[in-house]
Parts: structure tokens; C-alpha cells; sequence
């Protein structure tokens, strides 16, 4: 399974567009990339997946680029209750188990 | 709300005992996921069932099983519990291979 890179944590404030870079260089051709957010004390919650290129829902996009060796959450018009820790996963299409790293710890201001 | 259902919230017991952990997946989800979080080691995947049968194992320990109803709710089961056992177990539910994975709130299990 490919190994993730993420930022510690990062600090915005309300309103900003916040992009959330994540680093996994021996990314397979069949992985997919997932990204989750977590509150304290409780359970990940699944924000977006993509393979390849953009995807974007009704609250966030995921970027990938063309060599899928990287890939950026943009969290548009962040609040306080953005404030969270979040998962990049990359798995291997057809395999259930997510391996979770230490992920970004973000902090939204007012 | 995830759809998904943690019971109990809470458990507080002593080593040596025996807990059982129970979810309730989202209406229509056949998989169900068991994870692992501690201070020290981040979320961790422990076992995966899929309409009742075993699918995928984590590092899950000898002395954890787990198992899948024909109702498809799960169990976890913990004995011989060491300190090193607390931390907050969550269930997660999917409708399938590929598909994103719902979370419940967690068990807190703590050790004394």
C-alpha cells in the first residue's frame, strides 16, 4: 500500500480557501485516493475519493495531477467547524482495507 | 449521522476481563469494518466481514474476534484485556468494495 504524506497541521481562518496537499510517490496505477475528516471522539467521516484529474462534491474537490503523485483537498470558504483532522488514504481499487496515517490537524480561526 | 451504531458509548473494565462490542451497520451496507484508535498509534484496521463472512484481517490480536450476524449487525470481542487495550474502537459500514466507508461514533474502552 502506498505511503501518505501530510502536513502536520495547518491554521486558517473563516472565509479562506484552504488546500491540503498530500504526498504518496509509489501511488500504484490501480490506487484510489480518499480523503476523510475526523472530529474528537468521533468516527471519520468520508469527504472524497477520486483516480484521477478533478473531482468536486458539494463540499469539497479533490485535485490530482497528472503523475498521481500527490493530490490536494481544497476546502472552499472554510468555518469553525472545519476544524478537524484529515485523512489522505490511497488504496488499491478492490481492496476494503484503509490504512489511515497520522493526517493534517487543521485549525480554523475567526 | 452515519446511519451507523455504536453500542455502548462507554465501557470501563479491568484486565484480565472479558467486553464485547456491538454495530449496527447502515440500512442496506453488507460490509462491516472494525478499527482501532490509541494516542500512540492512530486508527488502525483490525478485521473486515462482508454478508457474514470474513473478508480482511488488520492487526488484530489473537485475543480479538470478531463476527458478522445473518442480520449483519457485528460483534468485537476483546478478552484478557491489558491496559494497552484502551482506546476507542469504531465500526464502519459500506455497501461494497470501493465504495467510501460510514463511521460510527466509537466504543470508548478504557482499561483500569
Amino acid at each position: 500500500l502506498a505511503k501518505t504524506t501530510q502536513p502536520i497541521s495547518m491554521d486558517s481562518y473563516e472565509g479562506q480557501e484552504v488546500n491540503i496537499t498530500c504526498s504518496h510517490n509509489n501511488i500504484a496505477t490501480n490506487d484510489y485516493i480518499t480523503w476523510y475528516q475526523q472530529f474528537p471522539s468521533q468516527g471519520p467521516r468520508f469527504i472524497i475519493q477520486g483516480y484521477k484529474t478533478k473531482v468536486t462534491n458539494e463540499v469539497a474537490s479533490l485535485f490530482i495531477p497528472a503523475d498521481r503523485k500527490s493530490s490536494t483537498l481544497s476546502l472552499p470558504r472554510v468555518s469553525l467547524s472545519d476544524t478537524a483532522v484529515y485523512y489522505c488514504l490511497v488504496s488499491p481499487r478492490g481492496t476494503d482495507k484503509l490504512i489511515f496515517g497520522t493526517g493534517t490537524r487543521l485549525q480554523v480561526f475567526p | 449521522d452515519s446511519g451507523v451504531t455504536q453500542t455502548p458509548k462507554h465501557l470501563i473494565t479491568a484486565t484480565g476481563q472479558r467486553v464485547t462490542l456491538r454495530c449496527s451497520p447502515r440500512s442496506g451496507d453488507l460490509s462491516v469494518y472494525w478499527y482501532q484508535q490509541s494516542l500512540d498509534q492512530g486508527l488502525q484496521f483490525l478485521i473486515q466481514y462482508y454478508n457474514g463472512e470474513e473478508r480482511a484481517k488488520g492487526n488484530i490480536l489473537e485475543r480479538f474476534s470478531a463476527q458478522q450476524f445473518p442480520d449483519l449487525h457485528s460483534e468485537l470481542n476483546l478478552s484478557s484485556l491489558e491496559l494497552g487495550d484502551s482506546a476507542l474502537y469504531f465500526c464502519a459500514s459500506s455497501v461494497g468494495v470501493d465504495q467510501p466507508q460510514h463511521f460510527g461514533d466509537g466504543t470508548r474502552l478504557s482499561i483500569l
